[in-house]
């Protein structure tokens, strides 16, 4: 049964630092990763999603890498802003639903 | 485009009440589905849709109907309102159930 897990669970960093978010899953036999941003009392709006057969993908200050032999993901945001403040999900497809990660809750301070 | 809207965006309802909660798509997506988002407990797929006239469970069917009489719209229907059922409540759609999956914005139940 696949397991998507994140860490850290909570994460606060001062404006302008570079940061990593991790995604880690159980069974490495997934068809894509996608990154999903949950702002307060908001949907969940796609950041990047990353197919088996990459190793990146970027889009803007976001930069996604796969490693599926390790079963992991990462997120890296560069020169963090106030506005990347939210909730950072990961999620992997499974038979009929996404299987989502926990999360990690961002702050980011001016 | 206006991509995946939800109505209402909150809504209260009494215990045994039954009420649809809408979603529609502009996208001309074929899979649709709903999913519940409760403190603790994540996300959860209460039903899905492959294409109009088709859909399935999810893993949390239990209290809710689902039909897709077309493309556009997936409505949610709680039978009879539980308060176990106050959650929020997110539509999402794609081209296909392993591609990017874009949601909306969420409606907010609350059943006393």
């Amino acid at each position: 049964k696949q397991e998507v897990t994140q860490i850290p669970a909570a994460l606060s960093v001062p404006e302008g630092e570079n940061l990593v978010l991790n995604c880690s899953f159980t069974d490495s036999a997934i068809y894509n990763l996608q990154w999903f941003r949950q702002d307060p009392g908001k949907g969940l709006t796609s950041l990047l999603l990353i197919q088996s057969s990459q190793r990146e993908q970027t889009s803007g200050r976001l930069n996604a890498s796969l490693d599926k032999s390790s079963g992991r993901s990462t997120l890296y945001i560069a020169a963090s802003q106030p506005g990347d403040s939210a909730t950072y999900l990961c999620a992997v497809p499974s038979t009929n639903k996404l299987i989502f990660g926990t999360g990690t809750l961002l702050a980011v301070q001016p | 485009n206006a991509g995946v809207t939800q109505t209402p965006k909150f809504q209260v309802l009494k215990t045994g009440q039954s009420m649809t909660l809408q979603c529609a798509q502009d996208m001309n997506h074929e899979y649709m589905s709903w999913y519940r988002q409760d403190p603790g407990m994540g996300l959860r797929l209460i039903h899905y849709s492959v294409g109009a006239g088709i859909t399935d469970q999810g893993e949390v069917p239990n209290g809710y109907n689902v039909s897709r009489s077309t493309t556009e719209d997936f409505p949610l229907r709680l039978l009879s309102a539980a308060p176990s059922q106050t959650s929020v409540y997110f539509c999402a759609s794609s081209w296909d159930r392993r591609e990017t999956q874009y949601f909306g914005p969420g409606t907010r139940l609350l059943v006393l």
